[in-house]
């Protein structure tokens, strides 16, 4: 159950585009299109971004966009803005009925 | 509105336990499997236990295998996590998740949980 790997930090001027990338196994991330993405905010609580690789829930900007090749996975962010500034976070189902996290990633908007 | 609010979260020492609750609202809290997840000072999200919908099959990380136990009661719509021999690096903000599907779709605020002496 290791963390999967993402960056530490990632930063963009405002209208720019970023990916995150989100590194697994052939247990996990490659074994299974059920990774989903996270928003965190300073002191708030997760925000669910992405979910099943490249689907959008409800109500997120379609800014945002997955996708996934082997065992890595990756979330897209196009026109940053300010208040996508945050904690992003890949998490995998790792069978079994585990899931994993990524070690996490902050975005900085320039 | 979905609302997931947990509580019985403070400061503890080393070797000790503490139940967290999480009381589920605005939803059919028996339909959905639920998860807890936690996030350390300066450290990223880790998945910690699920437990299916009606409670008769529970899951969790190794790292707190034999220490920490999910448990639901559907008639309360509450959540719970028993932790016990509680360690310094348990230190953490705990969370209530939602699941749908294989996915969080819904979060708590979170409890925050201090082990120290």
């Amino acid at each position: 159950q290791s963390a999967l790997t993402q960056p530490a930090s990632v930063s963009g001027s405002p209208g720019q585009s970023i990916t995150i990338s989100c590194t697994g196994t052939s247990s996990d991330v490659g074994s299974y299109n059920l990774v989903s993405w996270y928003q965190q905010h300073p002191g708030k609580a997760p925000k669910l971004m992405i979910y099943e690789v490249s689907k959008r829930p409800s109500g997120v900007s379609n800014r945002f966009s997955g996708s996934k090749s082997g065992n890595a996975a990756s979330l897209t962010i196009s026109g940053l803005q300010a208040e996508d500034e945050a904690d992003y976070y890949c998490c995998s189902y790792a069978g079994s009925s585990t899931w994993v996290f990524g070690g996490g990633t902050k975005l900085t908007v320039l | 509105e979905v609302q997931l609010v947990e509580s019985g979260g403070g400061l503890v020492q080393p070797g000790g336990s503490l139940r967290l609750s999480c009381a589920a609202s605005g939803f059919t809290f028996s339909s959905h499997w639920m998860h807890w997840v936690r996030r350390a000072p300066g450290k990223g999200l880790v998945w910690l236990s699920c437990i299916n919908n009606d409670g008769s099959s529970t899951s969790c990380a190794d790292s707190v295998k034999g220490r920490f136990t999910i448990s639901r009661d559907n008639a309360k719509n509450t959540l719970y996590l028993q932790m016990n021999s509680l360690r310094a690096e348990d230190t953490a903000v705990y969370y209530c998740a939602r699941a749908q599907g294989y996915y969080f779709d819904n979060w708590g605020q979170g409890t925050p949980v201090t082990v120290s002496s």
